[in-house]
Parts: structure tokens; C-alpha cells; sequence
């Protein structure tokens, strides 16, 4: 099965960096993803790890470490509207399939 | 990316009855996904829809009560049958599969039930 640990709520000041985490358990690893969910909209992606390191894409970078079980999404210059939901969800590759498995979600809070 | 959209948006129903969700892709796809998001929560997947053969449904979720057609590599169906207020959720269609290729998410369907 899959165990994917997120922060539950983070709060961070617009301008800085913040880092969200997430952890995970899987048998048939096949990639990691970090959506970015508004209140009542559905997920968008942000950005997808199935190699070892860091991916950068503008403000929001994006690290894996496979043997460690391990990544995180890195949102710089943090601005109000990057307020949402972050969710962590990995890919298990069992049977043929490619199911996403998400964490519980971290909820971001920007204050001026 | 494929462009993923669901048909209805929302909808309110009530006790004993059952909503079937469209979900369409402006692209051919070889799997599709539906996933359950309950208010407050992640999303939690039900089941994976291939085309031509039944549908595999993940731990907690059956196909009685959540059956499912494929019926061609744009297409899906999902039926929330004999609805309770615990069906109150936001119903997400999705598509992508293997090596790097993204999975995106449909618009989502609303759906409360009274």
C-alpha cells in the first residue's frame, strides 16, 4: 500500500520561501507529483519528479530523494494568491496501472 | 495537455437515488481515473477505467454502488448509485499513465445529496 505523510497547515509571509514536505511509502514507485488545489477547484499540476534531485520551474522548485522516501516543493517569492492547498501524490505502477496516491494535503496560508 | 471536462458541473440529489458522471478527453487515453474528494479532504482514488475491459476499483469502493463504462479511449462514465449524504463529495475524472506523462484532472463534478 502507500503512506504519504504531508504538514497538515502551513503559514507563510508573502515575499519568503517556504517549504512543504511530504514523505512516502510505496511498492512500485513510478513518480512523484505536487498539485496546487484553490478552494472549491480541481488540482493543477506543478511539477513531477521520478529521478533523484531538483527540479526547477520559475518561482516553484521541486526535490526527490527516491532512497529516502522523501520530497518537497519550494515556493520563493511567495505572493497572496499562492494560498491553496499544495498535495503530494505519487505514482505506483502495479498491474500495469499508474494510479496517483495523494497525501492529506498541506493547506498554505500567505499573510501580508 | 489534454483538455478534460465533465458534464454535470454540479447537481443536488436526493437519498435513493443515483447521478451518472460524464467525464470527456479531447484526446485518445489509455487510462482514465476517478477520484473522490470529500469535503475537507484529499482525493482518494476509486477506480481505474480501461477501455474494453471492467474497471478496477481500489480498496473500499465497489462496483455496485460505483459502476463505471469505458466505452471508447475518449469517454468515461461513473455512476454514484443508491446516493446517501456521505456520497456529498466532489467526483474528479483524470487521465495520464505512463513514464513522465502528467496526470491532469477534469473540472470535477459537485454533488451533494440530500
Amino acid at each position: 500500500g502507500q503512506n504519504i505523510d504531508q504538514p497538515t497547515e502551513m503559514t507563510a509571509t508573502e515575499g519568503a520561501i517556504v517549504q512543504i514536505n511530504c514523505t512516502y511509502q510505496t511498492s512500485g514507485f513510478n513518480g512523484l507529483f505536487w498539485y496546487q488545489q484553490h478552494a472549491g477547484e480541481a488540482p493543477t499540476f506543478l511539477s513531477y519528479n521520478v529521478l533523484d534531485g531538483l527540479e526547477e520551474k520559475g518561482r516553484f522548485s521541486s526535490f526527490l530523494s527516491r532512497s529516502k522516501g522523501y520530497s518537497y516543493l519550494l515556493l520563493k517569492e511567495l505572493q497572496m494568491k499562492d494560498s491553496a492547498s499544495y498535495l503530494c501524490a505519487v505514482r505506483d505502477r502495479r498491474a500495469g496501472a499508474n494510479n496517483l496516491f495523494f497525501g492529506t494535503g498541506t493547506r498554505l496560508t500567505v499573510i501580508p | 495537455s489534454a483538455v478534460i471536462s465533465q458534464k454535470p458541473s454540479r447537481d443536488i440529489c436526493q437519498r435513493g437515488t443515483s447521478l451518472t458522471i460524464q467525464c470527456q478527453v479531447d484526446s485518445q487515453v489509455t487510462m482514465m481515473f476517478w477520484y473522490r474528494q470529500q469535503p475537507g479532504q484529499s482525493l482518494t482514488l476509486i477506480a481505474t477505467a480501461n477501455q474494453g475491459s471492467e474497471a478496477t476499483y481500489e480498496s473500499g469502493f465497489v462496483i455496485d454502488k460505483f459502476p463505471i463504462s469505458r466505452p471508447n479511449l475518449t469517454f468515461s462514465t461513473l455512476t454514484v448509485s443508491n446516493m446517501s449524504p456521505e456520497d456529498s463529495s466532489i467526483y474528479l475524472c483524470s487521465v495520464g499513465g505512463t513514464g513522465g506523462e502528467t496526470s491532469h484532472f477534469g473540472p470535477g463534478t459537485r454533488l451533494t445529496v440530500t
